[in-house]
């Protein structure tokens, strides 16, 4: 079955920088490809998607790229923000099986 | 609109201790999901209703864990004769269409400690 992994575990970045996540997956079959952010006694909530038949997407401050060859795929968050500090999960899924998150990153913005 | 609510939002049991959670979709989503999440852990899927359907219950830990959707709608998570490792919180999460591809929207959570 699909096998996701995700680093780092825990980021610190200045407010203002940049910040990547960065995840990997084993089931060449994948080919959705989403992140959840969850705030401190929130639920998960979706931020972005991609699919596979795109490298990347683009939304407002957030990316996500697709290496579908490598097998990998990665969050960029430009402009970093205190709103931003909350754990986020990768996940992949192919169409006919369930979706598998990664364990997480917890990202602290620092003022 | 209303989203995924689910209750009871705390649960206390003692070992051995049979209970059941509860989950109220979205109305008129097709999917629901149930993920077990550890602290510290991403969700882990336990099962997945299609309308009443239970089409995939692959992660349920063991058989003492039974999940139910009987009119497509509110779905219930019973776990029987509770162990400590069951504590976690339990989420759930509905979608509007029948793939697994599309926007899951998660409840806040039940979270289960066994003591």
């Amino acid at each position: 079955g699909e096998n996701v992994e995700q680093h780092p575990s825990t980021l610190s970045v200045q407010e203002g920088d940049s910040a990547v996540i960065k995840c990997t997956y084993s089931d060449s079959a994948s080919n959705y490809f989403p992140w959840y952010k969850q705030e401190l006694g929130k639920r998960p909530q979706l931020i972005i998607d991609i699919r596979s038949n795109v490298g990347e997407k683009k939304d407002q401050r957030i990316a996500v790229t697709l290496n579908k060859t490598a097998k990998h795929f990665s969050l960029h968050i430009t402009e970093t923000q205190p709103e931003d500090s909350a754990v986020y999960f990768c996940a992949a899924s192919n169409r006919d099986d369930k979706i598998i998150f990664g364990k997480g990153t917890r990202l602290h913005i620092l003022p | 609109g209303a989203g995924v609510s689910q209750s009871p939002r705390y649960k206390v049991a003692k070992r051995g201790q049979d209970v059941a959670l509860r989950c109220d979709p979205i109305s008129g989503h097709v999917s629901l999901f149930w993920y077990q999440q550890a602290l510290g852990q991403g969700p882990e899927f336990l099962t997945y209703f299609q309308n009443e359907a239970q089409l995939d219950k692959s992660g349920l830990p063991s058989d003492r864990f039974f999940a139910e959707r009987p009119e497509g709608s509110v779905s219930t998570l019973k776990i029987q004769r509770t162990q400590q490792e069951d504590s976690a919180v339990y989420l759930c999460a509905s979608s509007l269409g029948v793939t697994n591809q599309e926007t899951q929207y998660f409840g806040p959570g039940t979270r289960l400690l066994v003591l």
